[in-house]
């Protein structure tokens, strides 16, 4: 079925060092991957998202790639800061006859450490 | 902050009972969604909406229902037929399906 897998689901960082979260996702038709941050006890936000005309978006400390090939996309934080601890979720659109819809993955948490 | 409102933020119920969450947002948005997030599972999609007087079911809509009588507005209905209600509920929109969703700040049901 439709689903986004991501990985890892825990990530501790030493601050200034870089964060990695991987994400795959089975429909080739999906166009549309973004990623959300969220804060302890709040709602998700959007930090940066990415289409599928595009294998690379960079927002300052923030950058994603998508390999439309192998259907995976990655989050990239560089030297990465205490306020960067939260949940961070990847999700991606699935067709769904002539519209979509937007699953998520199951999540990373991100520990930054001072 | 995204214009998207849920309503109220806790919410306690009886078990066997029907219970409504509110979800309004002002952002001329096409499309809703509805989630459910339980710890360690992520965001799972109950419901969705593409345009008013329409929607569909998501991944784990058992035990749910929806209404979109309105463009503003898309409440939750968890009845009795819901196993486990018990979760942090979070409503979205987008322009349209498939973009950018912004979030309500959820609803925190709890069944006792």
């Amino acid at each position: 079925g439709e689903n986004v897998e991501q990985h890892p689901s825990t990530l501790s960082v030493q601050e200034g060092d870089s964060a990695v979260i991987k994400c795959t996702y089975s429909d080739s038709a999906s166009n549309y991957f973004p990623w959300y941050k969220q804060e302890l006890g709040k709602r998700p936000q959007l930090i940066i998202d990415i289409r599928s005309n595009v294998g690379e978006k960079k927002d300052q400390r923030i950058a994603v790639t998508l390999n439309k090939t192998a259907k995976h996309f990655s989050l990239h934080i560089t030297e990465t800061q205490p306020e960067d601890s939260a949940v961070y979720f990847c999700a991606a659109s699935i067709s769904v006859d002539s519209s979509y819809k937007l699953i998520f993955g199951s999540g990373t948490r991100l520990l930054v450490r001072p | 902050d995204g214009g998207i409102t849920q309503s109220p933020k806790y919410l306690f119920r009886k078990e066997g009972q029907n219970v409504t969450l509110s979800c309004e947002q002002n952002l001329n948005h096409d499309a809703m969604y509805w989630y459910r997030q339980d710890p360690g599972q992520g965001l799972r999609l109950i419901y969705y909406s593409q345009i008013v007087n329409d929607f569909q079911k998501g991944d784990i809509a058992e035990g749910y229902s929806v209404s979109r009588e309105k463009k503003e507005s898309f409440p939750l209905t968890v009845t009795s037929a819901q196993k486990n209600p018990t979760a942090f509920y979070l409503c979205a929109s987008s322009i349209s399906s498939g973009a950018e969703a912004f979030f309500g700040q959820g609803t925190r049901l709890t069944v006792v």
